[in-house]
């Protein structure tokens, strides 16, 4: 079973500081992993992507690391700002063209 | 703007009833995806089409069906609703090419409330 997991619903942290998000995944054969970032009332848009053949993808205030030997993603945010608030969405992009998503976590970044 | 128009934004219905989503991918994009993302819950994957042709599937229920016509849009249907299907589905669709990284481009939903 191909699975992504956000095991935190929720995460707050102050203004200026990191935000760490974290994914977890059950299969070894996903090709990329993708974050996605949602507000409400619209669709997810994507943030950033990692190739499961690295361990480090960097754009401005966001980096993705991937381990796979823990089969763990992680989504670095600093510093963090207010807009940043938002639910984010790990996913995950299967050989057979499936993108299939975590749960999400709900990121309060507070002022 | 994604570029990905989904109509109705707004949809409620009874249940027992039949339901049309409609998806216009972005222009050039071959693929549609739908997913549904029902309260709290994160988006569940439903099916994807490439080029009218259906590409993969997932946990999409027998009373659910799609399709993608030669103008590229999408519909997906919803029939014998029940109170259980009150969702945001959301339609999405991906730029074509190889080197893709799985990046989707989403419409603003359809929220669909079964009375």
């Amino acid at each position: 079973d191909q699975q992504v997991k956000q095991n935190s619903p929720s995460l707050s942290v102050q203004e200026g500081r990191i935000s760490i998000l974290n994914c977890d995944y059950t299969n070894s054969m996903f090709d990329y992993f993708l974050w996605y970032k949602k507000y409400p009332a619209e669709g997810p848009t994507f943030l950033i992507s990692i190739s499961s053949i690295k361990d480090k993808n960097e754009d401005g205030r966001f980096t993705v690391f991937l381990n796979k030997s823990a089969k763990h993603l992680s989504l670095h945010i600093v510093p963090s700002q207010p807009g940043d608030s938002a639910v984010y969405f790990c996913a995950a992009l299967t050989s057979y063209d499936k993108v299939i998503f975590g749960p999400g976590t709900s990121l309060s970044v507070i002022p | 703007d994604s570029g990905v128009t989904q109509t109705p934004k707004h949809l409620i219905t009874a249940t027992g009833q039949r339901v049309t989503l409609r998806c216009s991918p972005r222009s050039g994009d071959l693929s549609v995806y739908w997913y549904q993302q029902s309260l709290d819950q994160g988006l569940q994957f439903l099916i994807q089409y490439y080029n009218g042709e259906e590409r993969a599937k997932g946990n999409i229920l027998e009373r659910f069906s799609a399709q993608q016509f030669p103008d590229l849009h999408s519909e997906l249907n919803l029939s014998s609703l029940e109170l259980g299907d009150s969702a945001l589905y959301f339609c999405a669709s991906r730029p074509p090419g190889q080197g893709n990284t799985g990046e989707l481009f989403f419409g603003e939903g359809s929220r669909l409330t079964v009375l």
